[in-house]
């Protein structure tokens, strides 16, 4: 059963605009979110995060939403630029499970010029 | 500089083979990981060892062996047990208990 889950599989944004990269998660006990991106055949890197206290947390282009009783978030790109072009995975941890990371399936993003 | 470390990038494999990935890490973290991503796929975590001489088994296990004999090494055995071993694997490793992990370059591996 995926805890947590990127129901899209790719996304095409125009140079410029704003891409909206969605993630959903079943397990009420996270309490913390990450957003890493990924080019291919490279590691992952961190890009943003939240804690489940916050709602909105802002990382100059990057601006990465909470809704608790949803249980769903996403990361805003704004405005969106081709070095972005990559795949973002979208990881959730709980504190009381030694903040182990589950990951989502994967959104591929492509930002056209 | 401080990192993780992965090697080799790429690794080819004969069927009926056991192969080790190595993975080194000179942030003094004492949680470190193995995932596997095949396309399309998230990141499945395979092991993971949370202090030296500890490890336990992730959502994969089957097919893999670990050992974590210094803090600085976690090292990941491929065994001819796997069933499907062609995938990239990432190393990653994390401050016990914090959210945030760092994850190495990766390590195709290609079984032929």
């Amino acid at each position: 059963d995926q805890q947590v889950k990127q129901n899209s599989p790719s996304l095409s944004v125009q140079e410029g605009r704003i891409s909206i990269l969605n993630c959903d998660y079943t397990n009420s006990m996270f309490d913390y979110f990450l957003w890493y991106k990924k080019y291919p055949a490279e590691g992952p890197t961190f890009l943003i995060s939240i804690s489940s206290i916050k709602d909105k947390n802002e990382d100059g282009r990057f601006t990465v939403f909470l809704n608790k009783s949803a249980k769903h978030l996403s990361l805003h790109i704004v405005p969106s630029q081709p070095g972005d072009s990559a795949v973002y995975f979208c990881a959730a941890s709980a504190y009381n499970a030694g903040n182990m990371l589950t990951f989502g399936g994967g959104t591929r993003l492509m930002v056209k010029p | 500089d401080g990192g993780i470390t992965q090697s080799p990038k790429y690794l080819f494999r004969k069927e009926g083979q056991n192969v080790t990935l190595s993975c080194e890490q000179n942030l003094n973290h004492d949680a470190m990981y193995w995932y596997r991503q095949d396309p399309g796929q998230g990141l499945r975590l395979i092991y993971y060892s949370q202090i030296v001489n500890d490890f336990q088994k992730g959502d994969i296990a089957e097919g893999y062996s670990v050992s974590r004999e210094k803090k600085e090494s976690f090292p990941l055995t491929v065994t001819s047990a796997q069933k499907n071993p062609t995938a990239f694997y990432l190393c990653a490793s994390s401050i016990q208990g914090a959210d945030q992990a760092f994850f190495g370059q990766g390590t195709r591996l290609t079984v032929v």
